[in-house]
């Protein structure tokens, strides 16, 4: 089945405390991207990816590392983490960018005490 | 001024109703518009897409495009309770397709 993965679903941790939420798709596709929804202000874009080894920052990218050595796998890296980043997020995938159809995953609900 | 504005609803029609929803940018460099419909503890996926301006239709649903007001409406037919989900526009433009602005999504309610 196609699909995008992330793990964890939910987490809770505690300010300074590093953590890693991982993000793999089985469609081979180029573009990745890492969104952040809160509400009332809907999803914001933190980091994308154009290929592996590709990566720019979007629009909410502080706080926040990526990488992309694997063309399938894009974890979103918080190393310290702040109450601020507690957040809904979602990863997302597309054979290319632009009007390409985005297939987002189930989403990791972080709380950051 | 955020880059597109939706009004987050809630909006509650009875079932068979002709649903309107909306957003406005202000980016009018912004020439791919796409809605996404979003269902409860679930991530977005992606309804229909359209380019410039005009109308383009998929069964139930129609997206309209203004680029002179820069205004984007999305219209559902004949609604149906499965319609019930946050529906969230989302837009970007030719200098960079890698990035994406997002309305902050309406949450539609539909009563049977």
């Amino acid at each position: 089945e196609a699909q995008v993965t992330q793990n964890p679903r939910y987490l809770i941790t505690v300010t300074g405390k590093k953590l890693t939420v991982t993000c793999s798709q089985n469609m081979n596709h180029e573009y990745m991207s890492w969104y952040r929804q809160d509400p009332g202000l809907g999803l914001r874009q933190i980091y994308y990816s154009m290929n592996v080894e590709v990566t720019d920052k979007g629009d909410v990218p502080e706080g926040y590392k990526v990488s992309r050595k694997e063309k399938r796998n894009f974890p979103l890296i918080l190393e310290s983490p702040s109450p601020n980043q507690t957040s809904l997020y979602f990863c997302a995938s597309s054979l290319l960018a632009g009007i390409n159809e985005q297939f987002f995953g189930p989403g990791t609900r972080l709380t950051v005490l | 001024q955020k880059e597109v504005e939706q009004d987050p609803g809630p909006l509650s029609v009875p079932e068979g109703a002709i649903v309107s929803l909306n957003c406005t940018y202000s980016n009018s460099a912004f020439q791919y518009f796409m809605w996404y419909r979003q269902y409860s503890r679930k991530g977005p996926e992606l309804l229909m897409y359209t380019y410039s301006s005009g109308n383009k239709e998929d069964g139930r649903f129609t997206a309209q495009v203004d680029k002179s007001s820069k205004y984007i409406s999305l219209f559902i037919r004949d609604s149906q309770p499965s319609d019930s989900a946050t529906y969230l526009c989302a837009m970007n433009a030719p200098d960079n397709f890698n990035k994406f602005y997002f309305g902050s999504g309406t949450k539609l309610n539909v009563k049977p």
